[in-house]
Formats: C-alpha cells, structure tokens, sequence
C-alpha cells in the first residue's frame, strides 16, 4: 500500500526552529514535496527533494533519507505568518502525487 | 508565474443536481489532476489526466467523471451530487519538465 504519515499538529513559538517530520511508504519513489497551506486557500509549493540530503531555500529547508522513507522540513526564525498545515507529497513514479493528511502548525507570540 | 483557475470558489448545490466544475491553465501543462480536501483525510485524488482526452481514475473516482477536451481546460462533473460529495476540490496541473505541481485556489462545494 501508499502511505505517508506526519504529524496532526506543532506548536511553536515566534522566532523559533520547527522541524515537521514525514515518512512515507510507497510503491516507487520519484522525488517528494512539501506545500504550505493556509486556512481556507490552495497549496502552494515550497521544495522539492530527490535526492538524499538537505535542500536549503531561505528560512525553510528541507531533508531526505531515501533509504529511511523519511523527510523534514525545517523552519527557522519563525513569523506568525508561517502559521499553516504543511503538507508531504510523493510521487510514486507515475503521474500523481500522493499527500500525507498534513501538519497544522501554530506559531505563537 | 503558473496561474490555475477554478470557475467557482463557493458552489451550493441540491441534491441530486449534475454540476460542474471547471479548471484552466495557462502554462501548457501536459497533467492536470483534481483532488478533493477533507479534514483528517488530506488529499485525495479523484481523476487525473495526462494528455488531451486523456483521463486515469484516482483513488476515489466513484460518482464522478471528467473531460479534457483542451490542453488548458479539465472540467469535473458530478453526475448526481450526494450530500457525501460536499468538500473542497481542488484542481492541480504539473508539467513533464518540472516535478511540482500547481494548485487553483479551490472550490468549496456543499451539497444540500
């Protein structure tokens, strides 16, 4: 079977490190994805990884172990605006994408 | 920048009712995928399409159909809405040359 699994929700404060983990089990893998959602609005995409090791853009960066079937994101000087659900994806080789169910994250003051 | 469209972003429907809704893109993607959203069970994919005409059943396709008659435009019909139908859906394109997929901005369909 297709499985990807992360956490329901995170709780952080503002100016803070959060690291949201995901592991998957697939039947073929072909890069993996992680896409930011706020309340109410499309996801939109923030990295990609193929590759094992670590993929930095900005504050977020993001990890593979492809041998783990496991990912992070990572999210440095965390901003109330990073409060969203962070989704994992993988494409298992064909055309689709396959998503965890997502991780709230809450960013306090 | 990728823009991806959807006709709607609230519909409310009766039951029973044939509805459709409609996604265009404009960056000549060869894929285009719709999904429905749900709390606690993420994103589900419904249908997806590779090429014109073309069209491959997701993990949930029952009660639901497709069309792509254009390179831009994939619509979702819903034959007879049922009340279980009620959600988000949103529509996704992608391109060969690039692995990440685009999202529209979501339509939020109840079904009364």
């Amino acid at each position: 079977g297709q499985n990807i699994d992360q956490p329901t929700e995170m709780t952080a404060t503002e100016g803070a490190i959060v690291q949201i983990n995901c592991t998957y089990q697939t039947s073929g893998f072909n890069g993996l994805f992680w896409y930011q959602q706020h309340a109410g609005e499309a996801p939109t995409f923030l990295s990609y990884n193929v590759l094992d090791g670590l993929e930095e853009k900005g504050r977020f960066s993001s990890f593979l172990s492809r041998s783990k079937g496991y990912s992070y994101l990572l999210l440095k000087e965390l901003q109330m605006k990073d409060s969203a659900s962070y989704l994992c994806a993988v494409n298992p080789g064909t055309y689709k994408y396959i998503f965890g169910t997502g991780t709230r994250l809450k960013v306090l003051a | 920048d990728v823009k991806v469209t959807q006709s709607s972003r609230y519909l409310v429907k009766r039951t029973g009712e044939k509805v459709f809704l409609e996604c265009v893109q404009d960056m000549d993607h060869e894929n285009m995928f719709w999904y429905r959203q749900d709390p606690g069970l993420g994103l589900r994919l419904i249908y997806f399409s590779y090429d014109v005409k073309m069209k491959e059943k997701g993990d949930i396709p029952e009660g639901y159909s497709v069309s792509r008659e254009k390179k831009e435009r994939f619509s979702l019909i819903l034959e007879s809405a049922s009340t279980n139908q009620t959600s988000m859906y949103l529509c996704a394109s992608s391109s060969r040359d690039r692995p990440e997929a685009f999202f529209g901005q979501g339509t939020r369909l109840t079904v009364v």
